[in-house]
């Protein structure tokens, strides 16, 4: 079936980059997606990479795909305190109704 | 603007009751789904819908009923026969045909049961 995982908590200094892991299990993934959650609001879609790719660039933010390992990370550089929030990783397949399948989140939390 | 409105932000209801959560789009969707967010646990699919008078279970759908008779509108309801359903509900909606299958997000129902 289908799992994707990630480290729950991460802290880092404002100014130093950030770096969140993920792993998925389904190798039919076409689409993965980084989507960012403020507290007590909903999800916003911060970017996604197609499965085809190894590296999307967008800002200051970087995706890296390893499809061998099943591993997408979210690097962020230039960490701000704004960046504070869960982010969360999320497969899924093209026609598949847009049926995501998301990990359980991790907490970035950005310190002065 | 266009998006997606949940309501209420903030519910309380008794061991017993059901309750339902309200979610409209003026986005012109075809799709709309239902999550469930617990501490810890990410996202879970409750129910999504496809197309107006259809709609289909997904990971944790005991316990809930949803109905999609407007396109618009995808209303969930928590039945007392859902065990532990204090959470943060997530409404969200997605053009059908998209091929990167981005979701759109309400800003969520937070239930607590007494």
């Amino acid at each position: 079936g289908e799992d994707v995982e990630q480290s729950l908590f991460l802290s880092v200094r404002e100014g130093d980059s950030s770096v969140i892991n993920c792993t998925y299990t389904d190798s039919s993934s076409t689409y993965l997606y980084w989507y960012k959650q403020e507290p007590g609001a909903g999800l916003q879609l911060l970017t996604y990479i197609f499965s085809n790719m190894d590296m999307k660039q967008d800002q200051r933010l970087t995706v890296l795909l390893n499809k061998k390992d099943k591993h997408l990370s979210l690097r962020i550089a230039d960490t701000q305190t704004g960046d504070s929030a869960i982010y969360f990783c999320a497969e899924g397949l093209t026609g598949g109704g847009n049926k995501l399948t998301f990990g359980t989140g991790t907490q970035l939390k950005v310190e002065l | 603007d266009g998006g997606i409105t949940q309501s209420p932000k903030y519910l309380f209801r008794k061991e017993g009751q059901n309750v339902t959560l309200s979610c409209e789009q003026n986005l012109n969707h075809d799709a709309m789904y239902w999550y469930r967010q617990d501490p810890g646990q990410g996202l879970r699919l409750i129910y999504y819908s496809q197309i107006v008078n259809d709609f289909q279970k997904g990971d944790i759908a005991e316990g809930y009923s949803v109905s999609r008779e407007k396109k618009e509108s995808f209303p969930l309801t928590v039945t007392s026969a859902q065990k532990n359903p204090t959470a943060f509900y997530l409404c969200a909606s997605s053009m059908r045909a998209q091929n990167t299958g981005e979701l759109f997000f309400g800003e969520g129902s937070r239930l607590t049961v007494l």
